[in-house]
């Protein structure tokens, strides 16, 4: 019972490199997340997706780009990394965007250092 | 000013104790409230969801959500050294997934 899935699990990036954080769900979940963790702070939400094919951003969109062209992955892409995008970025996913019957399943985390 | 404000801690209880975790909220239009447990190195998982206010139990948790003073209690009874986390609180609107999360508290509970 994989859920959510998230590689690498650690990363060096130089600045000005780029990458792709990939993320997996196997629950057949509509939405999902990606969310920042610096240290000490709660959650920043980057962007999130209702659906294959839409997505939208969050509070922190800025030096970030995502895609949804399943309903299972829903790769972050890094662009120019920056030291401020040193941080641990979460993947999660919940099956409905209803408060009331919401649950948020997250992925262990990809720990991303620019140097 | 941050419009989930989460006690920074960290605390540090012997096993048994009655731990009381604490957040406040200036969003009124907050509806749902939730807590999550994150093990260090871990992804967070949801412990408890509230709506509006009252009280909810699961077992030695209990989620207390007063809209009146907009304050979010988690109560964790006969604490136990694997209730070692950081806790954190987190509220919305109406979509779990764009929540406003606290900056959590750090909990050690000592054998």
């Amino acid at each position: 019972n994989a859920g959510v899935t998230q590689t690498p699990k650690f990363r060096i990036l130089k600045i000005g490199q780029s990458m792709t954080l990939q993320c997996t769900q196997d629950m057949n979940h509509n939405y999902m997340y990606w969310y920042r963790q610096d240290p000490g702070m709660g959650l920043k939400l980057i962007y999130y997706s209702v659906g294959a094919g839409i997505t939208d951003k969050g509070e922190v969109p800025n030096g970030y780009n995502v895609s949804r062209s399943t309903t299972e992955d829903f790769p972050l892409r890094l662009e120019l990394a920056a030291p401020s995008q040193t941080s641990v970025y979460f993947c999660a996913s919940s099956y409905s965007g209803d408060g009331r019957d919401e649950k948020l399943f997250f992925g262990s985390g990809t720990q991303l250092s620019v140097l | 000013q941050k419009e989930v404000e989460q006690d920074p801690g960290p605390l540090s209880v012997p096993e048994g104790a009655i731990v009381s975790l604490n957040c406040t909220y200036s969003n009124s239009a907050f509806q749902y409230f939730m807590w999550y447990r994150q093990y260090s190195r871990k992804g967070p998982e949801l412990l408890m969801y509230t709506y509006s206010s009252g009280n909810k139990e699961d077992g030695r948790f209990t989620a207390q959500v007063d809209k009146s003073s907009k304050y979010i209690s988690l109560f964790i009874r006969d604490s136990q050294p694997s209730d070692s986390a950081t806790y954190l609180c987190a509220s919305t609107v109406t979509n779990a997934g764009k929540s406003t999360f606290g900056d959590g508290t750090t909990l050690t509970v000592k054998p």
